[in-house]
């Protein structure tokens, strides 16, 4: 079975400060690997998947597949970055769906 | 232009009512899921649609939950006899074709479900 598991259900940190966000995941094939954000009253949106490679908003993850993890860092938060994040999995083969954790709320202190 | 859209954005309803939630999906987009989210519970998956293909309906709760796709286009999630453990946020979201390096899922503002 697929799953992701999101270790901190709150984190906080001071304005400027390195941030990560941890994600591991259980699954025993190939998956794809996202991060999906939601801010306050607005809704979920993809944030980076693993396959991109790419920073946004100054945010990476990279999938290292020996600790079976996908942990999102940003070595300076900003107050901006105040939001609901969510770490997801699409197995690959058949099943189009996306296994969610349980998402972290981050706060960036000012 | 228009993104994902779903109606009502609140519904309170009385266990034991039937209720049903509509999700207008971005014109083209052949996918269309179906999710929840509830307090503390992250976002669970119910339903998916792909173009005429059957949909993957392995996320449905119970047989109360039922969903429909239309022409392609929109879908109505269905939940009989409602009870309050139903009480979530219902999220839609569609994307363009297959899964891929392009392909992405674009969520709606989801519908807020009461059950008293």
């Amino acid at each position: 079975a697929q799953r992701v598991t999101q270790p901190e259900k709150l984190l906080s940190v001071f304005k400027g400060a390195p941030v990560e966000l941890k994600c591991n995941y259980s699954y025993s094939g190939s998956p794809e690997l996202f991060w999906y954000v939601q801010y306050s009253r607005q809704r979920l949106q993809l944030l980076l998947r693993h396959i991109s490679r790419e920073s946004i908003k100054g945010f990476t993850a990279d999938l290292n597949k020996g600790e079976t993890s996908f942990h999102l860092k940003k070595p300076f938060a900003q107050e901006e970055d105040s939001a609901m994040y969510y770490c997801a999995l699409r197995p690959s083969g058949g099943a189009q769906k996306l296994v969610f954790g349980q998402g972290t709320r981050l706060t960036i202190n000012p | 232009g228009a993104g994902v859209s779903q109606s009502p954005s609140n519904k309170v309803t009385e266990k034991g009512k039937d209720v049903e939630l509509r999700c207008d999906p971005i014109s083209g987009h052949t996918a269309l899921y179906w999710y929840r989210q509830s307090l503390g519970q992250g976002l669970e998956f119910l339903i998916y649609f792909q173009g005429n293909s059957a949909p993957d309906k392995s996320g449905l709760p119970s047989d109360r939950f039922s969903a429909e796709r239309t022409g392609g286009s929109v879908s109505t999630l269905t939940i009989q006899r409602t009870q309050q453990e139903d009480s979530a946020v219902y999220l839609c979201a569609s994307r363009r074709g297959g899964p891929g390096a392009g392909s992405e899922e674009f969520f709606g503002p989801g519908t807020r479900l009461t059950v008293l």
